[in-house]
C-alpha cells in the first residue's frame, strides 16, 4: 500500500502570496494532521481533520487553514507568507483518531518564502 | 502546557558503542510517550512508543521505559550502527487531546566506523 502522500515536494514562493500544500493519507485513514518543522527544531501541530471535521488547533494565526474532503485527502493554504513561514510541512495521517492508533507521516513539502 | 525537553546534539558515537538521548516531559494530563526518527530527506518514522507508567517500548534494539517519577522517557540502545545516524524526536500525546503530538527539539545522531 501507499504511505502518506505530499505535494508539491519543494516550492519556492515570494513574501505576501499564497500557498496550498496537499497531503492524500493511507487508504482507509481518516484523520490528517498538519506540523510546520522549521530547520533545527521539532514539528509543530497545525491542524487535526477528521471525518472532515476540524479536531484540534495549534497556536498559528489566522493566516493558516485547511481542510479535509470527502475522500479524506487535506489541504493547507497559508496566506499573505511571511520569510518566517519558510519550513518543512509534515502531513500525518491515521486511521481514527486518539487511542492507541499510529501516526503515519509522509516525506513533506519543503517550502521556502523569499 | 505540554513541553519536552531533549538533550541537544548532535551526539556523535562509534560503531557499537552505547546510546542514551534523554528526554524528560510536562504534561497537562496522561500522556502517551514516542520516540521518532527522521533520516536525512524524509519524514518521521514511529521508532518505539509507551502508553502508560512503567512501560518498555522496543524495537530494532531502540529502547525506552516511561517513567512516570522522573517524568522521563529516555532512549537506549546497546550497540548502534552507522545506519543509525539520524535525527530522534522525543514526543508525547495527552489521552484524549485527539492526534495532537508535541514534539521535542530532536538529538542529532551521528556514528562513525
Amino acid at each position: 500500500d501507499a504511505g502518506v502522500t505530499q505535494s508539491p515536494t519543494h516550492l519556492i514562493k515570494t513574501r505576501g502570496q499564497q500557498v496550498t500544500l496537499r497531503c492524500s493519507p493511507i487508504s482507509g485513514h481518516k484523520s490528517v494532521s498538519w506540523y510546520q518543522q522549521v530547520l533545527g527544531q521539532g514539528p509543530q501541530f497545525i491542524f487535526q481533520y477528521y471525518e472532515k471535521e476540524e479536531r484540534g488547533r495549534g497556536n498559528f494565526p489566522d493566516r493558516f487553514s485547511a481542510r479535509q474532503f470527502p475522500n479524506y485527502s487535506s489541504e493547507l493554504n497559508v496566506n499573505a507568507l511571511l520569510l518566517g513561514d519558510s519550513a518543512l510541512y509534515l502531513c500525518a495521517s491515521s486511521y481514527m483518531t486518539g487511542g492507541s492508533y499510529e501516526q503515519y507521516f509522509g516525506p513533506g513539502t519543503r517550502l521556502t518564502v523569499t | 502546557g505540554d513541553s519536552v525537553t531533549q538533550m541537544e546534539g548532535p551526539v556523535t558515537l562509534s560503531e557499537e558503542a552505547f546510546l542514551t538521548i534523554n528526554c524528560t516531559y510536562t504534561a497537562t494530563g496522561y500522556p502517551s510517550l514516542f520516540w521518532y526518527v527522521q533520516y536525512p530527506g524524509e519524514g518521521l518514522q514511529l521508532l518505539l512508543k509507551a502508553t502508560k507508567a512503567d512501560d518498555k517500548g522496543s524495537n530494532k534494539g531502540f529502547e525506552a521505559t516511561y517513567r512516570k517519577e522522573t517524568t522521563s522517557f529516555h532512549l537506549e540502545k546497546g550497540s548502534v550502527q552507522v545506519s543509525d545516524s539520524a535525527v530522534y524526536f522525543c514526543a508525547l500525546r495527552i489521552t484524549g487531546g485527539g492526534n495532537k503530538l508535541t514534539f521535542g527539539t530532536g538529538t542529532q545522531l551521528k556514528v562513525e566506523l
